[in-house]
């Protein structure tokens, strides 16, 4: 069955250092796979996603995230954060006929120490 | 303008009742689903809509009843509710083949 882990409940960073968010994925076939945030008291909004091509994608807000088919990751990545990054952030995979519908993980939760 | 909007933002009411929410994107999208998220942050998917078809259900309870009177709407009526019925409820749509959902701003629903 598909199925979407992030190990890490909580991260805290200091604003302006580095950020990396692990996501592991279980999917029979190439997978569709999303990062999403969630800030307090809103929607969701789309970071960026993967199809194929390029294993190294680009999102909104400066996120760039990896795809390794050999670790079944997605690692979210950002070089420099900001306050404003401080959210729940959810990595998914989509999955069903025509990935009909989005499986998330458990969501990780961003501190920026200021 | 907004592209998935849901009603109300908040809902407060007892055990026992039954509420609608209501959701509507203008989005032009085939697909709509309904997502529950839970106190954990939890996100599950409830119901999938193509073309005003359900095509998932993800074993949901029966109380919870989807409508989609058009590809634009999807209602969500909920029967008898129940403590554990709290969360926030979330509609989205996208397009087939596309995969890049988009999310209202959710719904949440208080059980007293």
């Amino acid at each position: 069955a598909q199925s979407v882990t992030q190990p890490d409940i909580h991260i805290t960073v200091s604003e302006g250092a580095s950020l990396e968010l692990r996501c592991n994925y279980s999917y029979g076939a190439t997978p569709y796979l999303f990062w999403y945030v969630q800030s307090p008291g809103q929607g969701l909004q789309l970071l960026l996603k993967y199809f194929s091509g390029d294993t190294l994608v680009q999102g909104i807000k400066g996120f760039e995230a990896e795809f390794k088919r050999s670790q079944s990751s997605f690692n979210l990545r950002k070089p420099s954060v900001h306050w404003s990054d401080a959210a729940e952030y959810f990595c998914a995979v989509g999955a069903g006929s025509s990935a009909s519908k989005i499986i998330f993980g458990s969501g990780t939760r961003l501190s920026i120490r200021p | 303008d907004t592209a998935v909007s849901q009603t109300p933002k908040y809902l407060v009411t007892q055990m026992g009742n039954d509420k609608s929410i209501k959701c509507e994107q203008n989005l032009g999208h085939d697909t709509m689903y309904w997502y529950k998220q839970d106190s954990k942050k939890f996100l599950k998917i409830m119901f999938s809509y193509n073309n005003k078809e359900l095509i998932i259900n993800e074993t949901v309870p029966n109380r919870f009843s989807p409508k989609s009177p058009d590809k634009a709407h999807l209602n969500l009526h909920i029967n008898s509710l129940e403590l554990g019925d709290s969360a926030v409820y979330f509609c989205a749509s996208s397009q087939v083949g596309t995969t890049e959902a988009f999310f209202g701003q959710g719904t949440r629903l208080t059980v007293v």
